[in-house]
C-alpha cells in the first residue's frame, strides 16, 4: 500500500512569491494534515480537512490556506512568501477527522523542504 | 506553558540499555497519545500509540501512561545504535482553541552510543 505522497520534494522560492504544495493520503484515507516543522518551533499544526472542508485550523496568517479535493488528495498554498516561511511543509493523512475520532492515528509524507530567499 | 513538553536532550544511553523518554501535557482532557520517531532528514514514524492508563508493550517499545499526573513515558529496552533519533511525543487536545488538535512536543534527541 503507497504511503502519503507530498511533491515537489524541494522547492526554492523568492520573498513575495506564492507556492502551492501537494499531498495525496493513503488510500482510503479520507483526512489530510498539514504541519510545518522549524528548528526552532519544531512542528506547528497549519490545518486539516476531512471530506473538502477544512475541520480545523492552527495559528498561522491568512498566507496560508488549503484545500482538498473529492478524491482526498490536498494542496496547501503561501501567499506573498517571506523569509520565515522556510520550513520543512508535512502532510498527514488519517482515516477520519482527527478531533472527531479522537484514537486516529496519522501518517506522514517525507515533506516539502521550502528555502525562501 | 506548553501544550506539549519534552525535555529536548540529547539523551545518550549506551547499546543495550534502556532508554527512558519523559512527556507531560497541560490539557487534563486529552485522550489520545502517540510516539513519533524521526530520523535526520526524514519524516516522523508512529511507533507507539497508547490510550488507556497504563503500560502498553510493543516489541522493545513500552509506552507508559498517567492521566492523573499527566504524563506519558516511552521506554527502550536493549537500545541499538539504529534507535538513535528524535523522539517527539504527541497529544490529541481536547479543551479550547485547541480542541482536536495533535499537539507535537520539540522532541527529544536520543544518541545509542555502542
Amino acid at each position: 500500500k503507497a504511503g502519503v505522497t507530498q511533491t515537489p520534494r524541494y522547492l526554492i522560492k523568492t520573498r513575495g512569491q506564492q507556492v502551492t504544495l501537494s499531498c495525496s493520503p493513503i488510500s482510503g484515507h479520507r483526512s489530510v494534515s498539514w504541519y510545518q516543522q522549524t528548528p526552532g518551533q519544531g512542528l506547528q499544526f497549519l490545518f486539516e480537512y476531512f471530506s473538502e472542508t477544512q475541520r480545523n485550523k492552527g495559528n498561522f496568517p491568512g498566507r496560508f490556506s488549503g484545500r482538498q479535493f473529492s478524491n482526498s488528495r490536498s494542496e496547501m498554498n503561501v501567499s506573498t512568501l517571506e523569509l520565515g516561511d522556510s520550513a520543512l511543509y508535512l502532510c498527514a493523512s488519517s482515516l477520519e477527522w482527527v478531533s472527531r475520532a479522537t484514537n486516529e492515528k496519522l501518517f506522514f509524507g517525507s515533506g516539502t523542504q521550502l528555502s525562501v530567499l | 506553558q506548553k501544550e506539549v513538553e519534552q525535555n529536548s536532550g540529547p539523551l545518550s544511553v549506551p547499546e543495550g540499555a534502556i532508554a527512558s523518554l519523559n512527556c507531560t501535557y497541560s490539557d487534563r482532557g486529552s485522550q489520545s497519545f502517540f510516539w513519533y520517531r524521526q530520523y535526520s532528514g526524514k519524516s516522523p514514524e508512529l511507533i507507539m500509540f497508547i490510550y488507556s492508563n497504563g503500560d502498553k508493550e510493543d516489541g522493545r517499545f513500552t509506552a507508559q501512561l498517567n492521566k492523573a499526573s499527566q504524563y506519558v513515558s516511552l521506554l527502550i529496552r536493549d537500545s541499538q545504535p539504529s534507535d538513535s533519533a528524535t523522539y517527539l511525543c504527541a497529544v490529541i487536545l481536547a479543551g479550547g482553541t485547541s480542541y482536536g488538535k495533535l499537539t507535537f512536543g520539540q522532541g527529544t534527541i536520543l544518541t545509542v552510543h555502542p
